[in-house]
């Protein structure tokens, strides 16, 4: 059972554009969700992450949409650059029902960006 | 602070070989994770632990893998006997205790391969 589903598997966006992953989870009980930057070669590496008590987290370039009604949460990479082009994962955890903050990942999306 | 360090970074084997990886996360983290990542897909949790007791080893594949963090500190993952389909990086993390124990730092991973 796949718990979060990321979508679009690739994106190509234009230098200076804006660049949208998507994500959808299944349980509620999440209550943390963190995207994770990962580079060819690299572990991935935290970006920015919400908690579900805010519908929006901004962090330089970098925005988490957050809409829990819907079990939905999104990242927004504004005048996005060559050197975001990387591998972007969202995930889901929670530290409570036994879980222990393990993550759970999407599948990943492959952003490339032209210069 | 330095990073979580993984040894080797990659290694080759033939199947039904055995193989060991280690892990030394950052200093003061009390939670250590194994990940594995399979090319194309996020990473999965193998196992949990939390100083030198295991927390979560649900989707350890116990009949081959094997784990272990005798002092509390580094850990090793060992796979024996190895299959083609183990061939996958084989990604270490860790937290701190707290609130920030949402928060995983990965290593940059031993990248496994299996003929």
């Amino acid at each position: 059972q796949q718990q979060v589903k990321q979508s679009p598997q690739s994106l190509i966006v234009q230098k200076g554009g804006i660049s949208i992953i998507n994500c959808a989870y299944e349980n509620t009980a999440f209550d943390y969700f963190p995207w994770y930057q990962q580079f060819p070669g690299k572990g991935p590496a935290l970006l920015i992450a919400i908690r579900p008590d805010v519908s929006e987290k901004k962090e330089g370039r970098f925005t988490i949409s957050f809409n829990k009604s819907a079990k939905q949460f999104s990242l927004h990479i504004m005048d996005s650059q060559p050197g975001d082009s990387a591998t972007y994962f969202c995930a889901a955890s929670m530290g409570s029902g036994g879980s222990n903050y393990k993550l759970t990942f999407g599948k990943g999306t492959l952003l490339t960006v032209n210069p | 602070e330095a990073g979580v360090a993984q040894s080797p970074r990659y290694k080759i084997i033939e199947k039904r070989q055995s193989v060991a990886f280690w892990c030394n996360p950052i200093s003061g983290h009390a939670t250590l994770y194994w990940y594995q990542q399979i090319l194309g897909q996020g990473p999965k949790l193998l196992i949990q632990f939390q100083n030198n007791g295991v927390v979560d080893d649900s989707q350890l594949p116990k009949d081959r893998f094997s784990a272990e963090r005798l002092k509390g500190v580094d850990s090793t993952l060992k796979i024996q006997p190895a299959k083609l389909e183990d061939s996958a990086v084989y990604l270490c993390a860790s937290s701190f205790p707290g609130r920030e124990t949402y928060e995983q730092y990965f290593g940059p991973g031993t990248r496994l391969t299996v003929t």
